[in-house]
């Protein structure tokens, strides 16, 4: 069973602080991987991607993959109470036939 | 562009009832998904269609469920018989290809409750 894994928090953070989320998944064959993120109520939508070991940044946000570790993170700067969501992280297995793996998410609550 | 269309938005029913639920991809995308959410087992895949056919419905919990794509536009999931299990959000989503470099877009989601 291909898994990704994520806490569900919550995760509260003060607002202008760092956000940290991570996830693991258990398949090293895994070769994509992405952060999405869901509003209450409302369907995801993807935020970031990463494809190579590193970082990625895009604004505020940034995106860490370890493939050694099967690990990676999503790091959001300067945080807002409009960041507050549920974040999804998803992989894209080799051989998956281009099927996401999707984590259960991790619930941010940003505080003003 | 409009973005992906789901409806109805809402739906309740009883059980035992057909429910039928629809999807309008994305223009020009050729990859469309049907997802299914519920907060004890995430967001899973049920099926994905390319050109119109079904490529794996692996995802798909049993015989009860049916998807079809009859043309690029238009998609549809069938449950018959419905059960209160079969309560979720249920999501479309269509992507232009989904390979290494493209996301999936998806579209609002049916939130089935069925009694």
């Amino acid at each position: 069973q291909k898994e990704v894994e994520q806490n569900s928090g919550p995760l509260s953070v003060p607002e202008g602080a760092i956000a940290s989320l991570n996830c693991t998944y258990s398949d090293r064959g895994s070769q994509s991987f992405f952060w999405y993120r869901q509003y209450s109520g409302k369907s995801p939508e993807l935020i970031m991607s990463i494809y190579s070991n590193g970082d990625k940044e895009d604004g505020r946000f940034t995106a860490q993959l370890n493939k050694a570790s099967q690990y990676v993170s999503l790091l959001i700067r300067d945080s807002q109470p409009s960041d507050s969501a549920t974040y999804l992280c998803a992989v894209n297995i080799l051989g998956s036939n281009y099927k996401l793996t999707f984590g259960k998410g991790t619930l941010l609550t940003v505080n003003p | 562009d409009a973005g992906v269309i789901q409806s109805p938005r809402h739906e309740v029913t009883e059980m035992g009832q057909e429910v039928t639920l629809r999807c309008k991809p994305i223009s020009g995308h050729d990859y469309l998904f049907w997802y299914r959410q519920t907060m004890m087992r995430g967001l899973e895949l049920l099926i994905y269609f390319n050109n119109n056919v079904p490529i794996d419905d692996s995802g798909m919990p049993e015989d009860r469920f049916s998807a079809k794509m009859p043309n690029a536009s238009f998609s549809t999931l069938k449950i018959q018989p419905s059960e209160p299990r079969d309560s979720a959000v249920y999501f479309c989503a269509s992507s232009l290809d989904p390979g290494q470099t493209e996301t999936q877009y998806f579209g609002p989601g049916t939130r089935l409750l069925v009694l």
